[in-house]
């Protein structure tokens, strides 16, 4: 079945860091890709999505591509901010019973002045 | 409301005990879906409804756990004999979703703050 693959965590920078957090993935077809964050004591909430593959989702400074070719949808901050700090799941709608979303098990990050 | 509204926002039981947690969707969203977070393992799959059907309860880890929603609107998740291994943050979402099961109707998930659930 589909699933994710995130880099465990967490991840410790300081600020003005750059980050990345890997992501693949597994599924038929070609699945559109998501990344939620989880900031603390809050729900989580959709930050960038891709549906197609190159694609390149973007907010808050935040990047990530598509690249069908690794199965890989990396998020990319160049510059990171104590406000960052917070939990990133990757995720993933494939073809098939595409109404729910698949989630990797989430990647916390700190970021310290 | 604003947005997804869940309740309560803690729960303690007893093991054996049965337990409701309680969804309130965006006004309008036709999508719901229930999702379990335990420590480590990250946002689990439990059952997706559209109106008050449910095309896919594929998560559900036992004949423990059922799920019901009236009205087009609020859901229920009912657990009955509770275990310690139940013991995880249930999360509720909505997306708007639609009869045309448009792909993009359902790309946004809203997600609540979730119900700490406690099994001693």
């Amino acid at each position: 079945g589909d699933s994710v693959t995130q880099m465990e965590g967490p991840v410790t920078l300081s600020e003005e860091a750059f980050l990345t957090i890997n992501c693949t993935y597994t599924a038929t077809g070609y699945p559109s890709l998501f990344w939620y964050v989880q900031y603390p004591g809050e729900g989580l909430q959709l930050l960038l999505k891709a549906t197609k593959a190159d694609d390149k989702g973007s907010n808050k400074g935040f990047e990530a591509t598509y690249r069908k070719e690794t199965t890989s949808f990396h998020l990319e901050k160049g510059s990171v901010q104590v406000s960052d700090s917070a939990v990133y799941f990757c995720a993933l709608r494939g073809n098939t019973g595409f109404q729910k979303l698949v989630f990797g098990t989430g990647t916390r990050l700190l970021v310290s002045p | 409301g604003a947005g997804v509204s869940q309740s309560p926002s803690n729960k303690v039981t007893e093991k054996g005990k049965d337990v409701e947690l309680r969804c309130d969707p965006i006004s309008g969203h036709t999508a719901l879906y229930w999702y379990r977070q335990s420590l480590g393992q990250g946002l689990e799959f439990l059952i997706y409804f559209q109106g008050n059907s449910a095309p896919d309860k594929s998560g559900l880890p036992s004949d423990r756990f059922s799920a019901e929603r009236t009205g087009g609107s609020v859901s229920t998740l009912t657990i009955q004999r509770t275990q310690q291994e139940d013991s995880a943050v249930y999360l509720c979402a909505s997306s708007p979703g639609g009869r045309g099961l448009i792909r993009s109707s359902f790309e946004k998930l809203f997600f609540g703050s979730g119900t700490q659930l406690s099994v001693l």
